[in-house]
Parts: C-alpha cells; sequence; structure tokens
C-alpha cells in the first residue's frame, strides 16, 4: 500500500526553466510534508517541509505546494541550476497516530538539468 | 556542527551471520530514526528512539532491532541475514520532538551473499 506516490520516475528541465515535481497521498491523516534532495552516495538532504495548516511554503528558489482537497504537493524550482540534478523525494508524517519522526516516502523522482 | 556519521560505509556479510551498524546524530540532537533503502522498496522506516527509549517501529520482522544510548548515538542489528537484508541503511537525526526536517547520514551499504 504506497501511501505517498510520486508517478513520474524521471523529469528532464532546461536550464533556467521552472521544474514541477509531483507527489500524491491517501493518507488523510498525514499533517507534516517534506521534499529531500538525493545525490548518489550521499544521504537525503532536507530541502523544505509544509505543514497541513498551510498551502504554501517557499525558501529562495523552492516553493511547495500543498493541495489537500486533492491530497497534491508540489515542489517548484525556479530557475532549475544544474546543480538541481539529483534524486527529489517527497515524504509525509502523520504526527498525532503514526509520530512525527516516521516519514513515509514517495519512490522518487530523477530530475535532470539540461545546460 | 558536524553531520550525522554513520560506520561502516560498506559492509559484506554472508547469509545468517549478524550485523550491527552506528550512527552518530548532530549534536544536540535527541531523535534518531533508521530506515532502509532498497531499489523496489524505496525508503522505508525501521525504527526511532528518542532518548533511548524506541518511540516508533517499522513493520519489519524481529531480526531488525536498535538501541539507543545516553549519548544518542544508536545503533541497528540485523540477526540471521537474508540476501534480501541487502540496502543501503540509513541514519537521520532530529533535534524536535515533534514534528521537524530530519538529518540523513551517507548510509551504510550492506551487502549480503
Amino acid at each position: 500500500d504506497q501511501q505517498v506516490k510520486q508517478n513520474s520516475p524521471s523529469l528532464s528541465v532546461q536550464e533556467g526553466r521552472i521544474s514541477i515535481l509531483n507527489c500524491d497521498y491517501t493518507n488523510s491523516m498525514f499533517d507534516y510534508f517534506l521534499w529531500y534532495k538525493k545525490y548518489p552516495a550521499e544521504g537525503p538532504t532536507f530541502l523544505i517541509s509544509i505543514s497541513s495548516i498551510k498551502d504554501k511554503n517557499e525558501d529562495g528558489r523552492f516553493t511547495v505546494f500543498l493541495n489537500k482537497s486533492a491530497k497534491h504537493l508540489s515542489l517548484h524550482i525556479v530557475p532549475s541550476q544544474p546543480g538541481d540534478s539529483a534524486v527529489y523525494f517527497c515524504a509525509a508524517s502523520d504526527s498525532l497516530i503514526q509520530g512525527a519522526q516516521k516519514l513515509v516516502f514517495g519512490q522518487g523522482t530523477r530530475l535532470t538539468i539540461n545546460p | 556542527k558536524a553531520g550525522v556519521t554513520q560506520t561502516p560505509r560498506y559492509l559484506i556479510k554472508t547469509r545468517g551471520q549478524q550485523v550491527t551498524l552506528s550512527c552518530s546524530p548532530i549534536s544536540g540532537h535527541r531523535s534518531v530514526s533508521w530506515y532502509q533503502q532498497t531499489p523496489g522498496q524505496g525508503l522505508q522506516f525501521l525504527f526511532e528512539y528518542f532518548s533511548e527509549t524506541q518511540r516508533n517501529k517499522g513493520n519489519f520482522p524481529g531480526r531488525f532491532s536498535g538501541r539507543q544510548f545516553s549519548n544518542s548515538r544508536s545503533e541497528m542489528n540485523v540477526s540471521t541475514l537474508e540476501l534480501g537484508d541487502s540496502a543501503l541503511y540509513l541514519c537521520a537525526s532530529s533535534f524536535q520532538r515533534t514534528v521537524g526536517e530530519q538529518y540523513f547520514g551517507p548510509g551504510t551499504r550492506l551487502t549480503v551473499t
């Protein structure tokens, strides 16, 4: 039962353009969402998070949007840079029942930024 | 501030053996979580420790166990290794007791032959 889904295994974007990575979830108890970036041979690196009481959070070039009614979140990267090429994971937690630190991850999307 | 460190980085074991992996969290972080990453299953939660107590556990068999010491360092143990246990084992630490981002170590690559 895949509670967090990233339906696009890969995405290719031209440098300078916007990258949009999508994530869907099924568990309505999730109340905190995070995005991580992972380079080969390294652990995931935290990028940005959003609480379910918000619908948008911005940090520099990264913006996360949350649509609770659709159980959908997206990560926008503007402008995209070659160093953004990595695997991006969406993660969610249900702080009240499962515990805040138990993250459920999507399968990841490999983003490639072309010069 | 030093990041999360994991030792060893690579390990090769044979079926039936047991293995212990170590994780040192970021200084001041009291929550340590463990994840297994495989190509087929992605990142899956194993367990989380806070102040030496296991607060949460994922859906893994009892062969997987862990503990946390008073200095917040954590170890995980896998007994009676199976081929399917070959994976990247990631440790993550967090400062907050409730919601908050986790900071991951580089992982231990375990290969079971």
